[in-house]
């Protein structure tokens, strides 16, 4: 069975932490993804990765940053949490057209 | 800004009846469009995908029909179960960019 792994399902953070959200995947993917959800504004896109050590931008990179050094690991960092940063984020891996998503980890930052 | 947008940010229906949920989109390049399932407290889950160059698709239960000249894409459930309650997203990739690109999302419920 394919698996999108994320470290944490919950976290509480204090503002100004940097902090660490992690993705393993087993399936040897290429593409790896980091989106926020939020109600009524869906999955936004913050960081993709097509390559070990490659990244590019997505549609709210602001605040974060990524990290790609083993092809199985992406992660995901706050360099400084904000209270608005508090969210939903979800890491997924594709090949093809289908992505395969982790179960979440649901962040937030007082 | 959003490419793909969804029309109807909940959708309640009979058991057993079909389900109709819509999607708009504006980026004329996207590879394949996708439609993705969101049970709570669960990541999306891939239902099924539609190339660009196509018109329908079908899947078990479900059929995805794409229309280039409104820029529409719907998702047609038969004989809705509560089982399929859920939030509904659709999804463009675009190859050339590697981007999957998801809507709004459309919460279904099913009615007893």
């Amino acid at each position: 069975d394919v698996k999108v792994t994320q470290s944490s399902r919950y976290l509480v953070k204090r503002t100004g932490e940097k902090v660490f959200l992690e993705c393993v995947q087993d399936m040897d993917h290429e593409n790896m993804f980091w989106y926020r959800q939020d109600p009524g504004l869906g999955l936004r896109l913050i960081y993709f990765s097509y390559d070990v050590k490659m990244k590019e931008k997505g549609d709210i990179p602001e605040g974060y940053s990524v990290s790609r050094e083993k092809k199985e690991r992406f992660s995901l960092i706050l360099e400084s949490a904000s209270t608005n940063q508090t969210s939903m984020y979800l890491c997924a891996s594709r090949v093809t057209s289908e992505a395969f998503f982790g179960q979440g980890t649901r962040l937030t930052v007082v | 800004g959003e490419s793909v947008g969804l029309h109807l940010p909940t959708l309640s229906v009979q058991e057993g009846d079909n389900s109709i949920i819509n999607c708009a989109y504006s980026n004329s390049a996207s590879d394949y469009f996708i439609w993705y399932k969101q049970e709570s407290g669960k990541g999306p889950q891939f239902i099924i995908d539609i190339r660009s160059n196509m018109d329908k698709r079908q899947g078990q239960r479900v059929t995805v029909l794409l229309n280039k000249t409104v820029k529409h894409l719907s998702l047609q459930i038969a004989a809705t179960q509560p089982g399929d309650s859920a939030v509904y997203f659709c999804a463009e990739f675009r190859g050339s960019a590697r981007q999957l690109t998801f809507g709004s999302g459309t919460q279904l419920t099913v009615l007893p």
